[in-house]
């Protein structure tokens, strides 16, 4: 099973909300990550959790938050978001050796309004 | 730094005709390798990797060798279909690196 989970799949957001997005994996990676994704681009890293820590942020600003509550799960807070944030948000896993390949959600369609 | 350079298109494509994406790459070191695709809507599927030179990569019909003289990964597939359209990304990862680096994407369209 090489599958990763991700809800909601869209999600409509005011500047003022707070909202969580959420991944799940069982395929037993110790590694997950969190990319942005605009249209037609490649995906950017944000964060890396490696065995639930962090372990790369990528200078993301604040008002995105990861969290790792245990091994098959990562969630990013979303608080006062700007409406630049709107894009597809994608989660990945990957076996923690470097050189591995990632494997990804379908990804959540945030817009912000 | 490590990088990956590939055509960018948009490429247009009758059905069944033979489909090249040329993926170039800077790296230190021996990098895996990998095309990743993504259809409308939807996230990232890897479809294919080679870990090693002169390794071939191949899945649903589509095919890339690993030439590390000439630092390439061209994805190759005899003859597409209206299902292949999508965005293509080369990607590279190090031992020594813990990010995967994408190229740019090219965009396929599959014409009947």
């Amino acid at each position: 099973d090489t599958e990763v989970t991700q809800t909601p799949k869209h999600l409509v957001m005011g500047m003022t909300n707070k909202k969580s997005l959420k991944c799940e994996q069982h395929m037993g990676h110790r590694a997950m990550y969190w990319y942005k994704q605009k249209a037609k681009k490649p995906p950017e890293l944000m964060f890396v959790y490696s065995y639930e820590k962090l372990s790369i942020n990528e200078s993301v600003p604040s008002r995105f938050s990861p969290e790792c509550p245990n091994s098959s799960l990562l969630n990013l807070h979303l608080h006062a978001l700007q409406p630049e944030d709107s894009a597809l948000y994608l989660c990945a896993s990957s076996q923690l050796f470097r050189g591995r390949e990632q494997y990804f959600g379908p990804g959540t369609r945030l817009t912000v309004t | 730094g490590n990088s990956v350079t590939q055509m960018e298109g948009p490429v247009t494509l009758s059905e069944e005709a033979f489909l090249t994406i040329n993926c170039t790459y800077t790296a230190t070191g021996y990098p895996s390798l990998f095309w990743y695709v993504q259809y409308p809507g939807e996230g990232l599927q890897l479809l294919l990797k080679a870990t090693k030179a002169d390794d071939k990569g191949s899945n649903k019909g589509f095919e890339a060798t690993y030439r590390k003289e000439t630092t390439s990964f061209h994805l190759e597939k005899g003859s597409v279909q209206v299902s292949d359209s999508a965005v293509y990304f080369c990607a590279l990862s190090t031992r020594s690196y813990d990010k995967v680096i994408f190229g740019p994407g090219t965009s396929l369209s599959v014409i009947p």
